[in-house]
């Protein structure tokens, strides 16, 4: 069975572009989670969605960060324009509905802002 | 205070040793709690759910202190392959979010 799916899987681009990272969750799945990773804050819930809807952007760091679902096989999360602290790994993740909330992850996108 | 705290580590342990980490959490609503591991420039992998009971699964063994709001995992017979950083995650009462904490580093050694 495949798992979550993102691309690119790496990506560096330049100070003031726009950076579009993508993710197919698993079939099935509910819910829809964006997260970044830095060596100092660790692992940071950015949005998430349920049935393409999104529930809680608290953690989107401003307004330079968007996502959207417009169906349940498809997300993307976008930096516009980017900047170099947005530097970080970016990880998609996806949950079925139930009681046990296990969120399976993607491989991560590994972001580079020079 | 942050919401989930870990000590970083590394903790640096013999083949064969016991090692324990803890993780407090300052929400006295949580209702679940995960080990998650995670290896170098990889994704993060669910080791274990932790359930109020305690809860063993071969070498691991997770616990629950919902007094003291904190969670323990605990590591018997260390295998090289048990190096990676171990990520303690907290779901707050009604929601399906995440909360992680910054991770264990654990180094086995030969």
């Amino acid at each position: 069975d495949a798992g979550v799916i993102q691309s690119p899987r790496h990506e560096v681009t330049e100070m003031g572009q726009e950076v579009t990272l993508r993710c197919k969750p698993i079939s099935g799945h509910d819910y829809l989670f964006w997260y970044r990773q830095t060596m100092m804050r660790g692992l940071e819930l950015l949005i998430y969605f349920n049935n393409n809807v999104p529930i809680d952007d608290s953690g989107m760091p401003e307004d330079r960060f968007s996502a959207k679902m417009p169906n349940a096989s498809f997300s993307t999360l976008k930096i516009q324009p980017s900047e170099p602290r947005d530097s970080a790994v970016y990880f998609c993740a996806s949950s079925p509905s139930g009681g046990n909330l296990r969120q399976f992850f993607g491989p991560g996108t590994r972001l580079t802002v020079l | 205070r942050k919401e989930v705290e870990q000590d970083p580590g590394p903790f640096n342990v013999p083949e064969g040793a016991t090692v324990a980490f803890n993780c407090t959490y300052s929400n006295s609503a949580s209702q679940s709690f995960f080990w998650y591991r995670q290896d170098c420039r990889k994704e993060p992998k669910l080791l274990m759910s932790v359930y109020s009971s305690g809860n063993e699964d071969g070498r691991f063994t997770a616990q629950l202190n919902r007094a003291s709001q904190y969670i323990s995992l605990l590591i018997r017979d260390s295998k090289l392959s048990d190096s990676a950083t171990y990520l303690c995650v907290v779901n707050p009462s009604g929601t399906y979010k995440y909360i992680f904490g910054t991770g264990t580093r654990l180094k086995v050694l030969a």
